[in-house]
């Protein structure tokens, strides 16, 4: 079974600097999904950025980037130039490819990001 | 337009109760989802349909019952409400064909209160 892990349940930053979430996962599939979700305090799941294991390429998506290190099952997210509306908490998240509805996301158990003004 | 839209938002009832959660989504997706949030944050599946078949069944007590009349629907129902219920439940969709976006889309999320 496929298993994901957030080593830091709490992070802060400064507002406009630089912070790194980490995620390392488990799998023994070549093809899958990996995703980072943000729930702010409204309780909405926000997708941030996604990352199709079969690119090289690490996803970005404006302030927001991903290193994507396959071989070493590690997925962490950069937020730069943090702004207070990114305070939230974060969820990495692994999918299987789309099997008729058994692709279950599985989600990490998340990290909470303060940011300071 | 709302994508995916649960309701209600929240709900307060007492044990031993009966009550459901309803799901929409207009995006067109085939398969649907309930997750749990607990009072830790961790999110879990629990069921998925696709296409109004039950797919994923994750170990849910059996008071626990998903109801699909229509792919676009996906309701939750709950009996015999206990305490450990109380939490946050999350309705999602996504599409399941290769070719198109695969990241699931969620609702509002429902907070169940059990007293």
């Amino acid at each position: 079974a496929q298993t994901v892990t957030q080593s830091q349940p709490e992070m802060s930053v400064q507002e406009a600097e630089t912070v790194t979430l980490s995620c390392t996962y488990d799998t023994s599939e070549s093809d899958y999904y990996l995703f980072w979700y943000k729930q702010p305090p409204s309780r909405q799941m926000i997708l941030v950025i996604r990352q199709e294991a079969y690119k090289q390429q690490n996803a970005t998506e404006n302030r927001f980037s991903v290193n994507f290190q396959k071989a070493a099952k590690s997925f962490s997210l950069k937020i730069s130039d943090s702004q207070l509306g990114d305070a939230a908490m974060y969820f990495c998240a692994y999918r299987s490819p789309p099997k008729g509805g058994s692709e279950k996301l599985v989600f990490g158990k998340g990290t909470k990001l303060t940011v300071n003004p | 337009d709302t994508a995916v839209s649960q309701t209600p938002k929240y709900l307060v009832t007492q044990m031993g109760n009966d009550k459901s959660i309803k799901c929409e989504q207009n995006l067109g997706h085939d398969t649907m989802y309930w997750y749990k949030q607990d009072s830790k944050k961790f999110l879990k599946i629990m069921f998925s349909y696709n296409n109004k078949e039950l797919i994923i069944n994750e170990t849910v007590p059996n008071r626990f019952s998903p109801k699909s009349p229509d792919k676009a629907h996906l309701n939750l129902h709950i009996n015999s409400l206990e305490l450990g219920d109380s939490a946050v439940y999350f309705c999602a969709s996504s599409q399941d064909l290769e070719t198109v976006n695969t990241e699931a889309f969620f609702g509002q999320g429902t907070r169940l209160t059990v007293v």
